[in-house]
């Protein structure tokens, strides 16, 4: 079935780029996302790609993807404390068109 | 983007009770799904709410232990029966809206079972 794999923990310094990685096992794949949540709460949706696109950039936010090898990057510019959080990667099957979810990768941004 | 609101926001139930957790959007929606999130893992899909039928059980998710409701298009339900404590996790509403492919999710329903 379909997988979707991330590293479990990421440190950075505050001021530092994060870089959160992201692999992949559905060719048919449509819509990539990544949300992040912070303790305690719910989803938020941080940004998505489509498969046709290689890179996306929103502000402080680089996702990249590399449809050939199957992998999904997101990178935070100036990381801050505020974005310590879990960040999930999605992705949307082109044949299911249901969501499936990576592991989550723990970003702890240090002062 | 969309206003997800999801009722209870947590609760503490007996074992072998059961909950019904609400999920009311704020525009009209494609698609209405059920997520359950366990103490320290992923997010797995329970089920496609499906408007006026019944829902779409993944695997390993049965009607009997998770009904699902969905009326109209911007409202279900979902019922945890026989609450034992290994269904102690939080429960997302997650919407797809109508034109879009951009799945939003409620803030979950925190669940304790003792």
């Amino acid at each position: 079935g379909e997988d979707v794999e991330q590293s479990l923990f990421l440190s950075v310094r505050e001021g530092d780029s994060s870089v959160i990685n992201c692999t992949y096992t559905d060719s048919s794949s449509t819509y990539l996302y990544w949300y992040k949540q912070e303790p305690g709460a719910g989803l938020q949706l941080l940004t998505y790609i489509f498969s046709n696109m290689d890179m996306k950039q929103d502000q402080r936010l680089t996702v990249l993807l590399n449809k050939k090898d199957k992998h999904l990057s997101l990178r935070i510019a100036d990381t801050q404390t505020g974005d310590s959080a879990i960040y999930f990667c999605a992705n949307r099957g082109g044949a299911t068109n249901k969501l499936i979810f990576g592991t989550g990768t723990l970003l702890a941004v240090q002062p | 983007s969309a206003v997800i609101s999801q009722k209870p926001s947590r609760d503490i139930c007996q074992r072998g009770t059961s909950l019904t957790i609400q999920c009311q959007v704020d525009s009209q929606v494609t698609m209405m799904f059920w997520y359950r999130q366990q103490p320290g893992q992923s997010l797995t899909l329970i089920a496609t709410a499906n408007q006026g039928s019944e829902a779409t059980y993944e695997s390993g998710f049965v009607i009997d232990k998770f009904p699902i409701s969905r009326p109209n298009l911007t409202f279900s339900t979902l019922t945890v029966s026989n609450m034992s404590p290994e269904d102690s996790s939080i429960y997302l509403c997650s919407v797809v809206l109508i034109q879009k492919n951009i799945q939003y999710f409620g803030a979950g329903t925190r669940l304790s079972v003792l």
